[in-house]
């Protein structure tokens, strides 16, 4: 069973680089993981996946160290519109193998 | 836009009624699934469906059903329903089974409430 942790919520200030931590002991050997961002009453959206290392793109960046039980997303310089929930999934086996959304991180970001 | 179509967008009904909601997959996805989230709630994973057949099931009351069409098109029936089943549910769909890399692409979502 593959299951995440993280922050319940974060706060940050317009500008700042937020970095919200996941951790995912139990990660499968040839598993992703795969991170979401959802705002109120909107489906979440796909924002990057990686399996080891450093992944970015034009949204963010995931930080993955070689043991792959955590991972970091990286925001850079956030602002208002950046305020939502960020989910961290990965695979969970119990149920098919399929990505189990969690509570995820509630960030918000402040003027 | 994610490519995910659902409709209706809202929809008011009463206790004990039956309704059904429709979702358009993404051109070439072959997968659709159901979540339900109810307010401050996250996201439960109701039934997937895979080129018309059930793929997986998650937390999915008996009153509640799904299909795949043959257009891979897919309908939820929600039925005696209840103050409880108000939420917003989404339909995502995603071009393989499942698995880690398999993305799953998220629809705008159809607001129940239940009165």
């Amino acid at each position: 069973l593959a299951k995440t942790t993280q922050p319940i919520s974060m706060d940050s200030y317009e500008g700042q680089e937020v970095n919200i931590t996941c951790s995912h002991n139990n990660i499968a050997t040839n598993d992703y993981i795969t991170w979401y961002q959802q705002f109120p009453s909107q489906g979440p959206r796909f924002i990057i996946q990686g399996y080891k290392t450093k992944v970015t793109n034009e949204v963010a960046s995931l930080f993955i160290p070689a043991d792959r039980k955590s991972s970091t997303l990286s925001l850079p310089r956030v602002s208002l519109s950046d305020t939502a929930v960020y989910y961290c999934l990965v695979p969970v086996y119990n149920q098919g193998g399929k990505l189990i959304f969690g509570q995820g991180t509630e960030l918000s970001v402040k003027p | 836009d994610s490519g995910v179509t659902q409709t209706p967008k809202h929809l008011i009904t009463a206790t004990g009624q039956r309704v059904t909601l429709r979702c358009s997959p993404r051109s070439g996805d072959l997968s659709v699934y159901w979540y339900q989230q109810s307010l401050d709630q996250g996201l439960q994973f109701l039934i997937q469906y895979y080129n018309g057949e059930e793929r997986a099931k998650g937390n999915i009351l008996e009153r509640f059903s799904a299909q795949q069409f043959p257009d891979l098109h897919s309908e939820l029936n929600l039925s005696s329903l209840e103050l409880g089943d108000s939420a917003l549910y989404f339909c995502a769909s995603s071009v393989s089974s499942g698995g880690s890399t398999d993305t799953q692409y998220f629809g705008p979502g159809t607001r129940l409430t239940v009165l």
